[in-house]
């Protein structure tokens, strides 16, 4: 299993332009989520989904920031327009719930943002 | 609101040194309680899981223990080395409603010494 892949690794952009972040899942996981992790706030959840379907998008900062998963193998996290503040490392994770809670989450590797 | 308490915030010690985490959380409904590692600039690596209804998980030289009505875990790390250094986080999830949302703490740095 090639765990959690997130794209890319590193992404330097400038303020106003439009920025996206890709996920592709553990297969046969049923829950993704989205994390964005600063020294200020530490983890923060934006949202995340079950069976493709946006659950909780509570903790998504402004309606700058959108995210989809149009299949269980894919999930895009897009920020229009960035700003400076937005400068952060993304997580995905996921998590093969299957209706029950004894499961735990598997991390990506991450995508830093820098908007300058 | 859950919230999720790490102490200490940074931790140094010695090499071959047994040394405690702790985790304090102040909503004891969780479901199950999770331990990360966090290398500088990485991702979060798993650690241990425990479910709601168990006292403790062991894996090497880790072992996590879990007391929900004190609303506390640990994780023991068993003769220290090096390559122990890193960032350990808790977090906890909701038992009703969005079970399986996790709360996480802020962590604790440790550096271990050779």
């Amino acid at each position: 299993d090639a765990g959690v892949i997130q794209s890319p690794r590193h992404e330097v952009t400038e303020m106003g332009q439009e920025v996206t972040l890709r996920c592709k899942p553990i297969s046969g996981h049923d829950y993704l989520f989205w994390y964005r992790q600063t020294m200020m706030r530490g983890l923060e959840l934006l949202i995340y989904f079950n069976n493709n379907v946006p659950i909780d998008d509570s903790g998504m900062p402004e309606d700058r920031f959108s995210a989809k998963m149009p299949n269980a193998s894919f999930s895009t996290l897009k920020i229009q327009p960035s700003e400076p503040r937005d400068s952060a490392v993304y997580f995905c994770a996921s998590s093969n719930g299957q209706g029950r809670a004894d499961y735990g989450y598997t991390f990506g590797s991450g995508t830093r943002l820098t908007v300058v | 609101k859950q919230e999720v308490t790490q102490i200490p915030a940074a931790l140094s010690v010695p090499e071959g040194e047994n040394l405690v985490l702790n985790c304090s959380f102040t909503d004891s409904a969780i479901y199950n309680l999770q331990w990360f590692r966090q290398d500088p600039g990485k991702g979060l690596t798993s650690l241990l899981l425990i479910q709601s209804s168990q006292r403790e998980q062991t894996s090497g030289r880790l072992n996590a223990s879990l007391d929900k009505s004190s609303g506390r875990s640990t994780l023991y790390i068993a003769a220290s080395q090096p390559g122990d250094s890193a960032t350990y986080l808790c977090a906890v999830s909701r038992v009703r409603h969005n079970f399986n949302k996790f709360y996480f703490g802020s962590g604790t740095k440790l550096n271990v010494k050779p």
